[in-house]
């Protein structure tokens, strides 16, 4: 599966829009890119995937560049709830793998 | 609707010792896995079973054995606690493999 490069950290006010990247340059064809999150010790939690065009959930939003090189999580009215590390992963269709990296840990303030 | 089970929450064990973290899923999914995590770490596949009666190994199998002991529950075991196995365990489970996966809350083991 492709390797995944996430800043470490990062810093969003409440109300407004939260833009997590993701760096997968290897990327190939048949990869989905996938978003989790983990909320403090919780286990992790779906928020969305795609292959080629950009998706929308009552969650978050995902962009994903024409060239699939790089990502965006959008998650359009952060709120405080929304603190947790977020996992960026890509996999194989059909693969049973997800290969979690160390995640982008997104601090909503007040 | 109680999705991914995971028991018990907690656990301490001395070294050696021998423990099955147990999961049960009602979700009716095929697809089961067992993950740890370590501090400051994602998590890590250790084994998964793709459907009722098939398990495989994953990244980090040594040390443990696991069951699919029928559609809803996958066992992990370690037969001989080593304190490098101190982490906490994730169960997740997938109608197939190629679905998102639903999380278990944890079992946070420690072993002195």
């Amino acid at each position: 599966d492709a390797k995944t490069t996430q800043p470490p950290s990062m810093d969003c006010a409440e109300g407004r829009a939260a833009n997590l990247p993701c760096n997968h340059s290897t990327i190939s064809g048949n990869e989905y890119v996938y978003w989790y999150r983990q909320i403090h010790s919780q286990g992790p939690q779906y928020i969305i995937h795609g292959l080629k065009n950009n998706e929308t959930n009552e969650m978050a939003s995902l962009i994903i560049t024409e060239d699939r090189k790089s990502s965006t999580l959008i998650l359009p009215h952060a709120t405080l709830r929304d603190t947790a590390v977020y996992y960026c992963i890509v996999r194989k269709g059909g693969s049973e793998k997800l290969v979690f990296g160390k995640g982008t840990k997104l601090t909503v303030n007040p | 609707n109680a999705g991914v089970t995971q028991t018990p929450k907690f656990q301490v064990l001395k070294t050696g010792q021998s423990m099955t973290l147990q999961c049960a899923q009602d979700m009716n999914h095929n697809s089961m896995y067992w993950y740890r995590q370590d501090p400051g770490m994602g998590l890590r596949l250790i084994y998964y079973s793709a459907s009722e009666g098939t398990t495989d190994k994953g990244e980090v199998p040594n040390g443990y054995n696991v069951s699919r002991l029928n559609k809803r529950e996958f066992s992990l075991r370690l037969e001989s606690a080593a304190p490098s196995q101190t982490s906490v365990y994730f169960c997740a489970s997938n109608p197939r493999s190629n679905q998102p996966q639903h999380f278990g809350d944890g079992t946070r083991l420690s072993i002195l």
